[in-house]
């Protein structure tokens, strides 16, 4: 069955450093990757997409990988601060039938201290 | 522009009872996702609809759920008689394609039944 993994462990940094969470997926074939943010109470915020003819993206102090060999996608955060905490939440988009039908993983909980 | 609305932010219904849950999306938008966050789980897609279309409902109950999006006024989700297990977060989605296009999440309506 399809399944989508995102350390369940809350990742804690300290100000200043990179963040890297992982996002890795099987029995599936994307056409595109997103991450979003969500915070307590709210509802998820898009922050980037990347699609499956893509190795890499970026945005501000965001980036994203995509390896389709691996099934794995990375989202580093640099330069972290504490505002940066929340849960980061990966979701895929299958390559056949309805392309929005977006399937999410459990997020990762992301905590910057100073 | 603002962003996708949904009301009202917090429902509370006894078992039974039904729960009317309306999304209004992104102006220029036209198609609507349904999804639902239930406690300490990643969110889970139920129906994808267009004006007056339900266009994939793979991921609704058979049974006591329903929803629609009339040609005028809000995406409207419906759950009939009401059990305990139907607390969780609803959120609304909506795009302005249907492929390889961003979903804009509202804040979400977040059900409690007694």
């Amino acid at each position: 069955s399809q399944k989508i993994e995102q350390n369940s462990e809350a990742l804690n940094i300290q100000e200043g450093k990179t963040a890297t969470l992982t996002c890795n997926y099987t029995n599936y074939s994307p056409a595109y990757l997103q991450w979003y943010r969500q915070d307590p109470g709210r509802g998820p915020v898009f922050l980037l997409l990347i699609r499956e003819n893509e190795k890499e993206k970026r945005k501000e102090r965001l980036k994203v990988t995509f390896d389709t060999t691996l099934k794995q996608s990375l989202f580093h955060i640099t330069a972290s601060q504490p505002a940066d905490s929340a849960t980061y939440l990966c979701a895929l988009a299958p390559n056949t039938g309805t392309a929005s039908k977006l399937t999410f993983g459990t997020g990762t909980r992301l905590q910057v201290t100073l | 522009n603002a962003g996708v609305m949904q009301n009202p932010r917090h429902l509370v219904r006894r078992r039974g009872q039904e729960a009317r849950l309306r999304c209004s999306p992104m102006k220029g938008h036209s198609h609507v996702y349904w999804y639902r966050q239930l406690p300490e789980e990643g969110l889970k897609f139920m129906v994808y609809l267009q004006k007056e279309n339900i266009i994939d409902e793979s991921g609704m109950p058979k049974e006591r759920f329903s929803a629609e999006f009339p040609k005028e006024g809000p995406s409207i989700l419906r759950i009939q008689q009401v059990v305990r297990g139907d607390s969780a977060a609803y959120f609304c989605a909506s795009s302005q394609d249907r492929d390889t296009d961003t979903q804009y999440f509202g804040p979400g309506t977040r059900l409690t039944v007694l």
